[in-house]
């Protein structure tokens, strides 16, 4: 078993519907992240939390550190917002241990 | 300014070559990674080099050799490809400390194709 699952691992919704992305881990961490890969194959950065709820735009991230559990949201969901989105968790001073990713597709 | 740069973007190469990927960043961190996407997406890291000292080595083969010249720089290189070697190679940097709590920035990736 992973020691970071995601769910769903795809996603398929209409414009404008609420998303949420969910994400799991085994270990003690000191932050979790966000990540977006675009179809084209490049990964950014979206959210980097240690604890609470942090908000970007349409995007909101929030973490529960007693329940080893985070969530991604996205608000008023557009076509553009299909991607790969990768939850990664910070292991010790230097490792990231990822998730296998939530295949997120919007239709318009 | 790209903060975050590859080359090549991809490279295909048969059995049993050598190869090299180059990362370089532009954005003063301390620390940069090599990490492995699978097939089916997965990441991992393979490599954390923090100011040219190698930090972590995730039980990589030792055909794969990480090189810092400098800590702007992390080149890759890899001895008697293997078609297991087939991947997407991501390089990326960060700030130091505790650097799983500063956010990564990546290069674009590397299609490695061995035939």
């Amino acid at each position: 078993k992973n020691e970071v699952e995601q769910s769903p691992q795809n996603l398929t919704a209409q414009e404008g519907e609420f998303i949420t992305i969910n994400c799991s881990y085994s270990v003690g961490i000191s932050a979790l992240h966000w990540l977006q890969q675009h179809p084209g194959g490049g990964i950014v950065s979206l959210f980097m939390l240690s604890s609470g709820k942090k908000k970007h735009g349409r995007l909101i991230a929030t973490i529960n550190i007693q329940e080893k559990h985070s969530s991604l949201h996205i608000t008023a969901s557009h076509p553009r917002d299909s991607a790969v989105y990768i939850c990664a968790v910070g292991e010790g001073a230097q490792k990231l241990v990822f998730g296998q990713g939530t295949r997120l597709t919007i239709n318009p | 300014d790209t903060a975050v740069s590859q080359t090549p973007k991809y490279l295909v190469t048969q059995m049993g070559n050598d190869k090299s990927i180059k990362c370089e960043q532009n954005l003063g961190h301390d620390t940069m990674y090599w990490y492995k996407q699978d097939s089916k997406k997965f990441l991992k890291i393979m490599f954390s080099y923090n100011n040219k000292e190698l930090i972590i080595n995730e039980t990589v083969p030792n055909r794969f050799s990480p090189k810092s010249p400098d800590k702007a720089h992390l080149n890759l290189h890899i001895n008697s490809l293997e078609l297991g070697d087939s991947a997407v190679y991501f390089c990326a940097s960060s700030r130091f400390g505790q650097a799983s709590s500063y956010e990564q920035y990546f290069g674009p990736g590397t299609r490695l194709t061995v035939t």
